[in-house]
């Protein structure tokens, strides 16, 4: 079952913050989180575990609510580096992952 | 390292003619994938391989062939392509089941099917 992603897009200001979801039908044991930019791969950014710790990479951290089956991903103080197109996804068995269809991150001057 | 490595980057295929994917990675990872992405669409997982000489199904695996005689080639397979493989194509791999670890991808082929 294909995580769901919220919001689809979203426009931001160089510095402001945003807060992307995703969530899930099924028991999650892990979240993964990856940023795609334009006509490039997708790139890992962090791994969330149950536990519900939260993990940073430069200003952008995450949580995982195993219980609700939910992550949210925090973009501090946008920097037009953080454009592109961000996915979470979960496990699907041991060996794969199902993708969420992305939510688009623009970042302004 | 080079990490994992797709050629062609573009290709125009006609409908029903045939061609090969090609994948490989240099970081020894036993775990290799195949994803398609449709325009503005998550990733779609076509066929996954958990070492040398096993391959197994992912969520969209027809019209779609692999094989994995090494650890570090996983080629994909179109037969008699069809305008819905127009696509973006990617492959990539962990040393881990991408349950738990993170996975590298490739820079992606973009296949247009006319």
């Amino acid at each position: 079952q294909q995580p769901v992603q919220s919001p689809q897009a979203v426009i931001l200001r160089e510095g402001e913050d945003a807060v992307i979801n995703c969530s899930s039908s099924k028991a999650l044991y892990s979240v993964h989180w990856y940023r795609q930019k334009h006509g490039e791969a997708p790139v890992f950014l962090m791994i969330l575990l149950k536990g519900g710790e939260q993990k940073g990479h430069e200003k952008i951290s995450a949580s995982f609510n195993e219980k609700k089956q939910q992550s949210s991903l925090y973009l501090t103080a946008s920097q037009l580096s953080y454009s592109g197109t961000y996915f979470c996804g979960t496990p699907f068995g041991n060996e794969k992952l199902t993708f969420g269809t992305g939510t688009r991150l623009t970042i302004i001057p | 390292n080079a990490g994992v490595t797709q050629t062609p980057k573009f290709r125009i295929l006609k409908i029903g003619q045939s061609m090969t994917l090609q994948c490989t990675q240099d970081m020894n990872h036993n775990y290799m994938y195949w994803y398609r992405q449709d325009p503005g669409m998550g990733l779609k997982l076509i066929y996954y391989s958990v070492g040398a000489g096993i391959t197994d199904k992912g969520e969209v695996p027809n019209g779609y062939n692999v094989s994995r005689s090494t650890t570090e080639d996983f080629p994909l397979r179109l037969e008699l392509a069809a305008p819905s493989q127009t696509s973006v194509y990617f492959c990539a791999s962990s040393y881990l089941p991408q349950g738990n670890t993170e996975a590298f991808f490739g820079q992606g082929t973009r296949l247009t099917v006319v």
